[in-house]
């Protein structure tokens, strides 16, 4: 069972539109980290949230946390090729004690396609 | 400085071989990771050190051995690998390890720095 669902699992879209990915779980997290990450490189961190309804801004990204703190969007205003990539959405750890992994949960990420 | 660097980026090695993957960061970070990835797959944790020390171990096959010399460095010792262990090597660090338990909800510290990866291939 996969502790972290992300949505959509592809998406490719043309420049300038808006979109958004969903992580959902069924477990409270104490924090949700969304990374991005290219071919061959490692994941880079884009922002963490840690407050039940909590929304960042990085610049045309819009991140949200959950009231519950059981998941996390990732809204992209005005879509770009240099938006590309794989969005990981993870979790370290769930609150349940006994439960869940280790270290960070990943979910299955969102392979994003912007098309010029 | 929020760097972790991995060496080698790319790897090239036979079944019989013995190589070994580094890791080092300098953020003061007590936590340090290795993850494996396929292509199209997120990663998946193989090991955990918290304060130098072995915490998790994911039923990782022996012909992985993970190895922290020091709070900064952190290295993958490969050997009689196979052809499927063919993967990206992705090392990470966190402030600390925060583990199974909850810790009062609402904290930076899982927060992970990952490095470039190494890029293994078994022939």
């Amino acid at each position: 069972t996969q502790l972290l669902e992300q949505s959509p699992q592809f998406l490719s879209i043309q420049e300038g539109e808006n979109l958004t990915v969903y992580c959902n779980s069924s477990s409270v997290f104490s924090s949700l980290q969304w990374y991005r990450q290219e071919p061959g490189e490692g994941p880079v961190l884009l922002v963490t949230v840690v407050t039940g309804g909590e929304v960042k801004k990085l610049k045309r990204l819009t991140f949200q946390f959950g009231d519950a703190r059981k998941d996390s969007s990732l809204h992209i205003t005005a879509a770009q090729p240099g938006d590309t990539g794989l969005y990981l959405c993870a979790g370290g750890p769930p609150t349940e004690s006994g439960g869940g992994a280790d270290g960070l949960t990943f979910g299955k990420g969102t392979h994003l396609i912007i098309q010029p | 400085d929020t760097e972790v660097t991995q060496t080698p980026k790319h790897l090239v090695m036979g079944m019989t071989n013995k190589k070994s993957l580094k890791c080092e960061q300098h953020m003061g970070h007590r936590a340090m990771y290795w993850y494996k990835q396929k292509a199209k797959k997120p990663p998946e944790l193989m090991f955990v050190y918290s304060y130098e020390k072995l915490s998790i171990n994911e039923s990782v096959p022996s012909r992985f051995s993970p190895e922290c010399p020091n709070s900064s460095l952190l290295n993958l010792h490969l050997h009689a690998l196979q052809p499927e262990d063919s993967a990206l090597y992705l090392c990470a660090s966190s402030q600390l390890f925060v583990g199974r338990l909850d810790v009062g909800g609402g904290n930076r510290e899982a927060e992970a720095f990952f490095g470039q990866g190494t890029r293994l291939t078994v022939v």
